[in-house]
C-alpha cells in the first residue's frame, strides 16, 4: 500500500546516456512534483504538473523532460546525462486544493532515487 | 521569492534531553504554511509537523511543537524526550496558499544525533 513508488531506487551510468525515472502515486492527489538533493543534502523544485498540466518549471536545463501520461504518474526523462546531475532525484504529491486545509497542501515524497553518472 | 534559513548545520542531543531546531523565512505572502521534514538515513522524507500561518495556536504532534513566531518569521521545532530514532536531517519547508502546484522552499537542513 505505499503511496508513492519511485522506481528505480538507484540508477548508476555513463555520461552521455539517456535514462528515466518512473513515479506513481495512489493516493488520488492532483499535484506531483520532482525535486533534486544535491550532495550537500540541498533539495530543490524542479517540476510540477497538476492533473497531466506542467504548472512549475524552475530553470532545469532541457535535457530534463517530465511526461505525465495521467495524473497518477509523473516520469522523469533525463537525455545526454552529466556528471553534475549526480544526485537523490525525489518524487512527491499533494492535492493543492484552494480552500481546503493545510493537509491539501502536504507533500508526500517518495523514496528517492539515487542517480550516479561515471 | 521565498527563503528558508535554518543556521544551525549540526546539533547533538542526549536520549531523553529536549533539543530546539531553528528556523526563520522571508515571505510577502501572508498566507502560507509551514513544515517540517525528517530524514533518516534511509533517506525516505518524513512529514513531522505543519502549521498554518493563520492559526495563532502552536502545532503540536507528540513529541514534536513548534513556537511560531509569525511577526519574526520564525518556526522552531522542539523534540522533546528524545529517542535514538529521531537521528536525522530535519528540513524547514515553507509553501504559500496558492492553491494549485504549491512547491516547497525547504531551508539547508540541520543534522541531529541523538546519543547515548
Amino acid at each position: 500500500d505505499t503511496a508513492v513508488s519511485q522506481t528505480p531506487k538507484y540508477l548508476v551510468t555513463q555520461m552521455g546516456n539517456d535514462k528515466s525515472i518512473k513515479c506513481e502515486q495512489n493516493l488520488g492527489h492532483d499535484t506531483m512534483y520532482w525535486y533534486k538533493q544535491d550532495s550537500k543534502k540541498f533539495l530543490k523544485i524542479m517540476f510540477s504538473y497538476n492533473n497531466k498540466e506542467l504548472i512549475i518549471n524552475e530553470t532545469v536545463p532541457n535535457r530534463f523532460s517530465p511526461k505525465s501520461p495521467d495524473k497518477a504518474h509523473l516520469n522523469l526523462h533525463i537525455n545526454s546525462l552529466e556528471l553534475g546531475d549526480s544526485a537523490v532525484y525525489f518524487c512527491a504529491s499533494s492535492q493543492d486544493r484552494v480552500g481546503l486545509a493545510v493537509s491539501s497542501y502536504e507533500q508526500y515524497f517518495g523514496p528517492g532515487t539515487r542517480l550516479t553518472v561515471t | 521569492a521565498q527563503t528558508v534559513t535554518q543556521s544551525q548545520p549540526e546539533m547533538s542531543v542526549q536520549e531523553a534531553e529536549t533539543v530546539t531546531l531553528s528556523c526563520t523565512y522571508d515571505t510577502s505572502e501572508n498566507n502560507y504554511y509551514l513544515f517540517w521534514y525528517k530524514q533518516p538515513p534511509s533517506r525516505q522524507m518524513i512529514l513531522v509537523i505543519r502549521q498554518e500561518a493563520y492559526k495563532q495556536q502552536n502545532a503540536t504532534e507528540n513529541r514534536f511543537s513548534v513556537n511560531f513566531q509569525k511577526a519574526a518569521k520564525s518556526f522552531s521545532l522542539k523534540i522533546s524526550d528524545s529517542q535514538l530514532g529521531d537521528t536525522a536531517m530535519y528540513f524547514c519547508a515553507f509553501t504559500p496558499h496558492t492553491g494549485t502546484a504549491s512547491k516547497l522552499t525547504f531551508g539547508t537542513g540541520t543534522r541531529l544525533q541523538v546519543t547515548l
